[in-house]
């Protein structure tokens, strides 16, 4: 199983362009997530999708927006890059239980640069 | 939301050493995982523990939920054990992470 893997590596973008993050998962979970970790710091909660067809912000959703494709696949998409975008973006996935805890198995990352 | 501190914020070993990292976090939680990003930034999974403790190999962890706080022991520490130890709480499918204990291991 590769787990969880991510879409590109490495992206630098202009000021303004737009692009697609990918995220596929093969554990057969329920759950998927985005997160973005900036220097220095832990990581933010951006979006997550409970279960296949639903979506919800988290902590900074603010100039992104989520498509959960299928159970295995859950993209982010910045639609106008800015500078502040600039960021390593984790996906992550877990199994859905009642209350919706499970350990999560996060990805490799996309490092993200916004000139 | 759920506050996370974690302490020391460095740690710099003398390879075969012992140490401990602490987790404390503000509201009772569901859900507590252990991460280690090695030096490539890859996170990888080193204890699911809400509550009890466990152990794997020459790492082990306690989680006191009912005090709101969790351990992290490394023993016998080798250079590969170098990198940012990051401690996540939370529950209802959101994780709050906490800033990390960045830590050095020196031969």
């Amino acid at each position: 199983n590769a787990g969880v893997t991510q879409t590109p590596k490495f992206q630098v973008l202009k000021t303004g362009q737009s692009m697609t993050l990918q995220c596929a998962q093969d554990m057969n979970h329920n759950s998927m997530y985005w997160y973005r970790q900036d220097p220095g710091m832990g990581l933010r909660l951006i979006y997550y999708s409970a279960s296949e067809g639903t979506t919800d912000k988290g902590e900074v959703p603010n100039g992104y927006n989520v498509s959960r494709l299928n159970k295995r696949e859950f993209s982010l998409r910045l639609e106008s890059a800015a500078p502040s975008q600039t960021s390593v973006y984790f996906c992550a996935s877990s199994t859905y239980l009642i209350r919706g805890v499970d350990e999560q198995f996060f990805g490799p990352g996309t490092r993200l640069t916004v000139l | 939301g759920i506050q996370v501190e974690q302490s020391p914020p460095d740690l710099i070993l003398q390879e075969g050493a012992n140490s401990t990292l602490r987790c404390n976090f503000s509201d009772s939680v569901n859900n507590l995982q252990w991460f280690h990003q090695n030096p490539w930034g890859q996170l990888i999974n080193l204890f699911y523990i809400p509550s009890g403790t466990k152990q794997n190999g020459r790492l082990s962890a306690t989680t006191v939920a009912t005090e709101r706080y969790s351990l992290l022991y490394i023993s016998s520490s080798q250079t590969t054990d170098s990198g940012v130890y990051f401690c996540a709480v939370g529950g209802d499918y959101k994780l709050s992470f906490g800033a990390g204990t960045t830590v050095t291991v020196r031969a």
